[in-house]
């Protein structure tokens, strides 16, 4: 099946710096991919749809501005947690669907687990 | 009231136990229901994907949907130590731009 991959599997950094965590489609090609935000023991929360070549698209009461998303290409999508705090301690996932396929299976990525201290 | 309703658990059965797996949803324009399954620090993985009330089987797994209901479930069969996981309803509004919605996810530990 279509493989999505997610760097860093894990990051630890310090308050006040900011974190880059990579979304690729490794054999698929990805117009729009998907960033979620899981608290332990409960349910993926989405933060925002990536758009390839556009602006991504908020949910409401996540700030656009801590969390940067760019999608230059139809493979690779990118969340940047800009001057990480340790209430953004979380785990990331992302997930895509093939663009250009009948599926409408959405594949997720390994995920990441974002800790600041 | 959330959107998507699940227990999260946890359940814990025995070996070769069958799994009743639930949830209750409130927005009538769902129309794509799935449920995933997740390991401990790894992403959701598509267990059943279904659109239409009734059943829906794959090996030891079946999906079923009450649209009247607004109930989905999901069934294991044979239960075994390795489908110990944490197991997530999605649901897709027809048009919606591809977004899932998901459950809290049901715990559930499968013991020897």
């Amino acid at each position: 099946g279509a493989v999505v991959s997610q760097h860093p599997s894990w990051v630890i950094c310090k308050s006040g710096t900011s974190v880059k965590i990579e979304c690729r489609s490794l054999d698929f090609q990805a117009t729009t991919m998907f960033w979620y935000r899981q608290f332990p023991k409960q349910s993926l929360m989405l933060m925002a749809t990536s758009n390839e070549g556009s602006k991504a698209t908020y949910e409401q009461g996540v700030e656009k501005d801590k969390f940067l998303i760019n999608h230059a290409s139809l493979t690779l999508s990118t969340l940047t947690v800009t001057s990480a705090h340790p209430e953004d301690s979380s785990f990331y996932i992302c997930s895509a669907r093939d663009s250009g396929g009948l599926s409408t299976e959405a594949f997720f990525g390994q995920g990441t687990r974002l800790t600041v201290v | 009231q959330k959107e998507v309703e699940q227990d999260p658990g946890p359940l814990s059965v025995p070996e070769g136990a069958i799994v009743s797996l639930n949830c209750t949803y409130s927005n009538s324009a769902f129309q794509y229901f799935m449920w995933y399954r997740q390991y401990s620090r790894k992403g959701p993985e598509l267990l059943m994907y279904t659109y239409s009330s009734g059943n829906k089987e794959d090996g030891r797994f079946t999906a079923q949907v009450d649209k009247s209901s607004k109930y989905i479930s999901l069934f294991i069969r044979d239960s075994q130590p390795s489908d110990s996981a944490t197991y997530l309803c999605a649901m897709e509004v027809t048009g919606g731009g591809n977004k899932l919605t998901f459950g809290t996810g049901t715990q559930l530990k499968v013991e020897l």
